[in-house]
């Protein structure tokens, strides 16, 4: 079976750093995206990674390990805007996608 | 330019009652999705169709139906609602293949009583 593993809750506090991990086993490996989502709102693109290793945009790096089945999304300097969820999805061999459901980040001041 | 739109907004729906949710998109992309999330679930993929013209069933197909007459709209119709179809519907837009980014309408929060 197809399977995306996420925590589902995390608190981080402002400024500070948080690493989300996301662990998969699918039919086929095309890539893999993080997806921010804010309460009540649509999902929204944050990265995508194909290739092993750190992807970094801005405050935000994603990281891949194909051979472990194995993503993370790091947030540096926490801003309470960061407060969403982090959907994990991977692309699979038929090119659709496979979300995790998601962890709740929770920011603090 | 709008993105991706979709109505209504909400939803109360009597069971056994027929229901279209609406999503147009204004992008030009061949490759549009269905999805409904529920919670402690991930995204489920209800129905796609990767060019006007076609669809395909995804992992939930079951109760839902599509079309896809031309490029900027793909219904999603309830054909007789039940109360496990209570769930909030995102539709998705994407140029389509590989690697391709999904944009996502504001979504639907429909509630089947």
């Amino acid at each position: 079976g197809q399977n995306i593993d996420q925590p589902t809750e995390m608190t981080a506090t402002e400024g500070a750093i948080v690493q989300i991990n996301c662990t998969y086993q699918t039919s086929g490996f095309n890539g893999l995206f993080w997806y921010q989502q804010h309460a009540g709102e649509a999902p929204t693109f944050l990265s995508y990674n194909v290739l092993d290793g750190l992807e970094e945009k801005g405050r935000f790096s994603s990281f891949l390990s194909r051979s472990k089945g194995y993503s993370y999304l790091l947030l540096k300097e926490l801003q309470m805007k960061d407060s969403a969820s982090y959907l994990c999805a991977v692309e699979d061999s038929n090119y659709q996608l496979i979300w995790g459901a998601g962890t709740k980040l929770i920011i603090k001041p | 330019i709008a993105g991706i739109t979709q109505a209504p907004t909400s939803q109360i729906l009597a069971a056994g009652r027929r229901m279209t949710l609406r999503c147009t998109q204004d992008m030009r992309h061949n490759a549009m999705y269905w999805y409904r999330q529920d919670l402690g679930l991930g995204l489920r993929l209800i129905h796609y169709s990767n060019t006007a013209g076609t669809t395909g069933k995804g992992e939930v197909p079951d109760g839902y139906s599509v079309s896809r007459a031309n490029t900027d709209d793909f219904p999603l119709t309830l054909a007789s609602a039940v109360p496990s179809q209570t769930s909030v519907y995102f539709c998705a837009s994407s140029d389509g293949g590989q690697a391709d980014t999904q944009y996502f309408g504001p979504g639907t929060r429909l509630t089947v009583l």
